[in-house]
């Protein structure tokens, strides 16, 4: 059974670093073609990528975001950290974090399965 | 950044209808495009790869179809659990979703 949670603080104040865990159980993060990404939904809106970690290293950040983030693993605890700097109030939201997976012989990839998410809200 | 437009944003309908969402990518992205339920205060679920393969212990009556720009999510017959919000993901570049399709009881 492949599952995730994503773990860290409830509330953080302007300005602060939020830190996110991802802690998976039941496939490898250096398997060929997977990869961890986080993905935040504010309350009542769509869904917004963050950035991806790969096998291999790769990492890759919404552009939109890149200057804040930092994306890490370590395979040997299967987890996989996220770091968002300068935190502002339109930053709450719920965080996700999901398997990107491939199709084999293919670049064919989606995001599953996902994390049951945490709730982050950013206020004084 | 690849831009994805979904439509419509909200819908009405009942038990037994037949629904199509529509999604539109800002650039050809042949057939990288997978689609995702999420019912209210849950991870989003996958459903569809590649446009139009459904992902196993998907219900039948979901389909995918489009390539390059256009593509259609289609429920054949509407079931109760199938009212939620759906979104599409272009995969062909970073990650970027549609901004949703709210799908509510008529």
């Amino acid at each position: 059974q492949i599952t995730l949670k994503e773990s860290g603080p409830t509330l953080v104040k302007p300005t602060q670093t939020l830190t996110l865990t991802c802690t998976f159980s039941g496939f490898s993060l250096t398997t060929t073609g997977v990869g961890v990404g986080w993905i935040r939904q504010p309350p009542g809106k769509a869904l917004e990528w963050l950035a991806l970690i790969y096998w291999d290293d790769d990492k890759r950040y919404s552009p939109s975001l890149k200057s804040r983030l930092t994306i890490t693993k370590d395979t040997s605890k299967n987890r996989v950290v996220l770091t968002m700097t300068n935190m502002d109030p339109i930053d709450t939201a719920t965080y996700y974090c999901a398997r990107r997976l491939a199709a084999p012989g293919t670049n064919l990839n989606w995001l599953d399965p996902w994390g049951q998410g945490t709730l982050v809200t950013v206020s004084s | 950044d690849i831009q994805m437009t979904q439509s419509p944003s909200s819908l009405s309908a009942s038990v037994g209808d037949r629904v199509t969402i529509t999604c539109r990518a800002s650039q050809s992205i042949n057939n990288f495009l997978n689609w995702y339920q999420q019912k209210p205060g849950k991870a989003p679920k996958f459903l569809i790869y590649a446009a139009s393969s459904l992902q196993s212990g998907v219900p039948s009556r979901f389909s995918g179809s489009g390539s390059g720009t256009d593509f259609t999510l289609t429920i054949s017959s509407l079931q109760p659990e199938d009212f939620a919000t759906y979104y599409c993901q272009q995969s062909y570049g970073n990650p970027t979703f549609g901004q949703g399709t709210r799908l509510e009881i008529k």
